[in-house]
């Protein structure tokens, strides 16, 4: 089946700076590529997402990019602010069978 | 329309006891996914169905677990006899068709 990896596993950042983060996935044949915010004791929510046919989308301080050939995906959040802090998971979709990648723990300092 | 709907949302058992987990899709999703995370191991998909029908159950850690799915709007997920390794959040999640899928609030499952 499809395997999910994401990097890094921790990410700390000032107020007002950008995060990124990464994932690559294993099966060419994955086509949705969803991010989820998962606050603590919350449900995951989704944030954003992209299909194969885009290569960027971006919704206010939040963009993904989408790198077919090299099987890769990435989230960017602009001017971070504290309540950005979270866990956040990506995720690659195979027809119905998401799979996740074990998530990064995203901190913002004030 | 009150999103994807799990209970319990906390559950305490006994070792050996038999669990069962419940879940209402959003109405009109076809497809409904079953999620366990633990800290060590992250979010992973046990089943998930398509109209209704387990499509791959490769995810469904040991024959102790089973899940069904008798009609669009109502799925469980048994685990008989527990233990302790069990113990994890439960989150079931719905979407329509290949699209975005919303999750439930989870059930907090203790074995002790």
């Amino acid at each position: 089946g499809e395997n999910v990896e994401q990097h890094p596993s921790t990410l700390s950042v000032q107020e007002g700076d950008s995060a990124v983060i990464k994932c690559t996935y294993s099966d060419s044949a994955s086509n949705y590529f969803p991010w989820y915010k998962q606050e603590l004791g919350k449900r995951p929510q989704l944030i954003i997402d992209i299909r194969s046919n885009v290569g960027e989308k971006k919704d206010q301080r939040i963009a993904v990019t989408l790198n077919k050939t090299a099987k890769h995906f990435s989230l960017h959040i602009t001017e971070t602010q504290p309540e950005d802090s979270a866990v956040y998971f990506c995720a690659a979709t195979v027809f119905h069978d998401m799979r996740f990648g074990a998530g990064t723990r995203l901190t913002v300092k004030p | 329309d009150a999103g994807v709907i799990q209970s319990p949302r906390h559950e305490v058992t006994e070792m050996g006891q038999e669990v069962t987990l419940r879940c209402k899709p959003i109405s009109g999703h076809n497809s409904l996914f079953w999620y366990r995370q633990t800290m060590m191991r992250g979010l992973e998909l046990l089943i998930y169905f398509n109209n209704n029908v387990p499509i791959d159950d490769s995810g469904m850690p040991e024959d102790r677990f089973s899940a069904k799915m008798p009609n669009a709007s109502f799925s469980t997920l048994k685990i008989q006899p527990s233990e302790p390794r069990d113990s994890a959040v439960y989150f079931c999640a719905s979407s329509l068709g290949e699209g975005r899928a919303f999750f439930g609030q989870g059930t907090r499952l203790t074995v002790v």
